[in-house]
């Protein structure tokens, strides 16, 4: 029973297409995360809600539009794809007041 | 300066071997200190939390030295299994922003 669950796991995809990508968690946690890994395997990250509230928005094109319709999801929309989208995006969820992340399995997106 | 830098390594042993990664973070501010474990193609795993005191689970021993704004990972008697990347982060504040190292690359040979 997959705790953070990411789709696509895989997704490949022309420049300039707009894609989603969905995550789900069933830990009950409060906070839900967006995190990109790039080529050189940094990982930064991009958005956070707490309970569908917005808290966190870091330096992110605004292209990418996350969206919370309930605490337990958390999607990312990404507009008119760029070559440099190309990385693995990590969701992730933490209880409040405890530090330990959860993170999804990534989702590995190509854009060509 | 990256908020948190590591020695990308790979750090090469022989099974058996004691191996040390070290991590400098630039914002005195920090919170809170970890090290994750992020295996090929994988996501990032908390290994262990670290605290000023020090703290040892099994093999693996970290410090923390706030006045010089360094963490360290020991790792014991290594194993095949042990062969990961591990990634020193750091939080920010109150928001649980975590703030990651690029990682060390460690590969354990037979």
């Amino acid at each position: 029973d997959t705790a953070v669950s990411q789709t696509p796991k895989y997704l490949v995809t022309q420049m300039g297409n707009d894609k989603s990508i969905k995550c789900e968690q069933n830990l009950g946690h409060d906070t839900m995360y967006w995190y990109k890994q790039d080529s050189k395997k940094f990982l930064k990250i991009m958005f956070s809600y707490n309970n569908k509230e917005l808290i966190i928005n870091e330096t992110v094109p605004n292209r990418f539009s996350p969206k919370s319709p309930d605490k337990a999801h958390l999607n990312l929309h990404i507009n008119s794809l760029e070559l440099g989208d190309s990385a693995v995006y990590f969701c992730a969820s933490r209880q409040d007041g405890y530090n330990g992340y959860t993170f999804g399995s990534g989702t590995r997106l190509t854009v060509v | 300066r990256k908020e948190v830098e590591q020695d990308p390594g790979p750090f090469n042993v022989p099974e058996g071997a004691t191996v040390a990664f070290n991590c400098t973070y630039s914002n005195s501010a920090s919170q809170s200190f970890f090290w994750y474990r992020q295996d090929c193609r994988k996501e990032p795993k908390l290994l262990m939390s670290v605290y000023s005191s020090g703290n040892e689970d099994g093999r693996f021993t970290a410090q923390l030295n706030r006045a010089s704004q360094y963490i360290s990972l020991l790792i014991r008697d290594s194993k095949l299994s042990d062969s990961a990347t591990y990634l020193c982060v750091v939080r920010m504040d109150s928001s649980y922003k975590l703030i990651f190292g690029s990682g060390t690359r460690l590969l354990v040979r037979p």
